[in-house]
């Protein structure tokens, strides 16, 4: 079974442009989860999806981030335009829909530097 | 608020054990996951704890103890690949979201 994927692995942009980052859930799972890991810092929740519905958005930092997930499937995390403090490792995790405590399995992140 | 503790970077034999601890603060607790990252690579799920006591998974185990708000991972017969980032996150229940709050990780490094 396929894990968790991310696209792409590394973005380099300059401040004021835009970046999309790209996360394919497990197959099967309802949940999707972003988190970002800003440099020498703990890993932070942005927000979640059930199917294509957002659930909870409190972690995302500002209006310069829109997270979708069209069909339930992928999710997409925008950053637009891209602020210096916005660089850090962006991951994913989906979980299995059944029960509340359903363990996140994580991607292996986007490295995200603005310049 | 929400906190959570575990040691910055530890350092351990090949073949010895090592415990690494993990205290927490928060509210709407539902559980405490260890992940292991190495560099570059994604987090992987090594366990879970809701209850009190030992969860035995072959070489790793890990212990809760809610009312003290203390976790550690016990990791035995060191292998020079258990060299890795060790993540303690509680998982915090909110509304219909388990979100997990991480701490900073805890860097292990395994000499021969």
């Amino acid at each position: 079974e396929a894990g968790v994927t991310q696209f792409p692995s590394h973005s380099v942009i300059e401040k004021g442009q835009t970046v999309t980052l790209r996360c394919d859930p497990i197959s099967g799972h309802d949940n999707l989860y972003w988190y970002r890991r800003v440099m020498g810092k703990e890993i932070k929740f942005l927000l979640h999806f059930v199917k294509e519905s957002k659930q909870d958005e409190s972690g995302m930092p500002n209006n310069r981030f829109l997270a979708e997930r069209t069909g339930g499937t992928y999710s997409t995390l925008k950053v637009q335009p891209a602020e210096l403090e916005d660089s850090g490792v962006y991951f994913c995790a989906s979980s299995h829909p059944q029960g509340t405590t359903g363990t996140q399995y994580f991607g292996p992140g986007t490295r995200l530097l603005v310049l | 608020g929400q906190n959570i503790d575990q040691p910055t970077e530890m350092t351990a034999t090949e073949g010895a054990i090592v415990q690494i601890n993990c205290t927490y603060q928060t509210s709407g607790f539902n559980g405490l996951f260890w992940y292991q990252q190495h560099a570059g690579e994604a987090p992987t799920f090594l366990s879970y704890n809701v209850l009190d006591g030992l969860e035995e998974k072959g070489r790793f185990s890990s212990f809760l103890s809610r009312s003290k708000g203390y976790s550690y991972l016990l990791l035995k017969e060191l292998q020079m690949k258990d060299s890795a980032s060790y993540l303690c996150a509680v998982s915090r229940y909110g509304g219909a979201t388990n979100k997990l709050i991480f701490g900073t990780g805890t860097l292990l490094a395994v000499q021969p």
